[in-house]
């Protein structure tokens, strides 16, 4: 398997534009997660799903997050409209099973986003 | 809900000597603990974890303990190399997000040679 794969690597839009992060999860794991990096406060899981259903989306920041998983091998992260405050390295991750069970979280590189 | 504090941010040390990062957590039904290193513009990978049942794991150079009654865990690198310069992070199985990990903020180890 070629590990999580996410595009696009990096992303310079502008401030009100529209921004669409992609993941494709390795095959067979039932669990996938979208996170955000930065420097001021560090890994913060923005929402998960398990077997592409939404579980847990409180860490999204607001309405202009949403995120959405239509098969097994595909979601995605939107942001509309973008501000600056949204720059950051945005990474999906998946896995088996949750943490303490199967939990080891495969990261795919990130998505380093600048809105400028 | 959980929540980890870890330190210190920054750690500075030369090849050779061991470096140790500690975490704390604040939920006491949290039985998973991974620690997880990030190279430069890499991706985390996990490196080394902990369940509630052991007090201690070693994997070669990393060994990791944990104490539940005080809700601290650590990480112990021993005869560090340049190669184990990177941004480390625990993290906490976090029972009220149905098993979730919550990350604590990470720890840059610089090793000089």
């Amino acid at each position: 398997d070629a590990g999580v794969i996410q595009s696009p690597r990096h992303e310079v839009t502008e401030m009100g534009q529209e921004v669409t992060l992609r993941c494709k999860p390795i095959s067979g794991h039932d669990y996938l997660f979208w996170y955000r990096q930065t420097m001021m406060r560090g890994l913060e899981l923005l929402i998960y799903f398990n077997n592409n259903v939404p579980i847990d989306d409180s860490g999204m920041p607001e309405d202009r997050f949403s995120a959405k998983m239509p098969n097994a091998s595909f979601s995605t992260l939107k942001i509309q409209p973008s501000e600056p405050r949204d720059s950051a390295v945005y990474f999906c991750a998946s896995s088996l099973g949750l943490a303490g069970g199967s939990g080891e979280l495969f990261f795919g590189e990130g998505s380093r986003l600048t809105v400028l | 809900g959980e929540n980890v504090e870890q330190h210190p941010s920054t750690l500075s040390v030369q090849e050779g000597d061991s470096a140790v990062i500690k975490c704390t957590y604040s939920d006491s039904a949290s039985n998973y603990f991974p620690w997880y290193k990030q190279e430069l513009g890499k991706r985390p990978q996990l490196i080394i974890d902990i369940r509630s049942n052991v007090g201690e794991k070693k994997d070669q150079r990393i060994a990791v303990t944990l104490n539940k009654t005080a809700k601290h865990f650590s990480l112990h690198i021993t005869e560090t190399q340049p190669e184990d310069s990177a941004v480390y992070f625990c993290a906490a199985e976090s029972r009220g997000s149905q098993g979730n990990l919550i990350f604590g903020k990470g720890t840059k180890l610089s090793v000089k040679p």
